[in-house]
């Protein structure tokens, strides 16, 4: 089954805690991406990548740090998290020649 | 800057009572109009894309169309079980890659 994951699905941790949270797909996209969604703001894109070791930055970056060293994984590294990166975290990925975003089932973060 | 807004942000229907939601949108170029459908808890799911002004994709009871400056994604006879979140996005030409700006998205209930 095509399939992107997350893990883990929720997480409740503590400021300057480092964690990761990985997405993987199953679907050989080149295209990856974050987004992390906030009641009233929608959807914001974090960082992208658009192949292996290719990886830049979306409209929220800060704070966050991502690595791109096989096609299948794209895990997104909070260094040092605090309060307001309290959201819900979406990974996708992209198939180009339908231009068809599958996105993973989410990641709720808590930041204490 | 590229916008999106969707209208209304709370939609309350009977089943079977058809209507419709908007999706204004402004960019430099359109490249393509996503719409995703999201229940609680989970990722958008992937419903259609339009990609020219005067397209029109169907799917069971939802139909989306696109202007130059806005789509609408219409229901016909909904039933309880369309009952979720409705988002629209947009992506540039030349933007990369795949990003995807988002509205904030029209939450449909649907009562028996």
């Amino acid at each position: 089954e095509a399939q992107v994951t997350q893990n883990p699905r929720y997480l409740i941790t503590v400021t300057g805690k480092k964690l990761t949270v990985t997405c993987s797909q199953n679907m050989n996209h080149e295209y990856m991406s974050w987004y992390r969604q906030d009641p009233g703001l929608g959807l914001r894109q974090i960082y992208y990548s658009m192949n292996v070791e290719v990886t830049d930055k979306g409209d929220v970056p800060e704070g966050y740090k991502v690595s791109r060293k096989e096609k299948r994984n794209f895990p997104l590294i909070l260094e040092s998290p605090s309060p307001n990166q309290t959201s819900l975290y979406f990974c996708a990925s992209l198939a180009y020649h339908t231009d068809t975003q599958y996105f993973g089932p989410g990641t709720r973060l808590t930041v204490l | 800057e590229d916008q999106v807004t969707q209208s209304p942000e709370a939609l309350r229907l009977q089943e079977g009572e058809s209507s419709s939601l908007n999706c204004s949108y402004t960019v430099s170029g359109l490249r393509g109009l996503f719409w995703y459908r999201q229940d609680p808890g989970k990722g958008p799911e992937f419903l259609f894309t339009l990609y020219s002004a005067g397209e029109e994709k169907e799917k069971e009871r939802l139909k989306a169309t696109l202007t130059k400056k806005e789509s609408f994604l219409h229901i016909t006879a909904p039933k309880p079980e369309d009952s979720a979140t409705y988002l629209c996005a947009v992506q540039a030409h030349g933007n990369q890659g795949g990003k995807l700006i988002f509205g904030q998205g029209t939450e449909l209930s649907v009562k028996p």
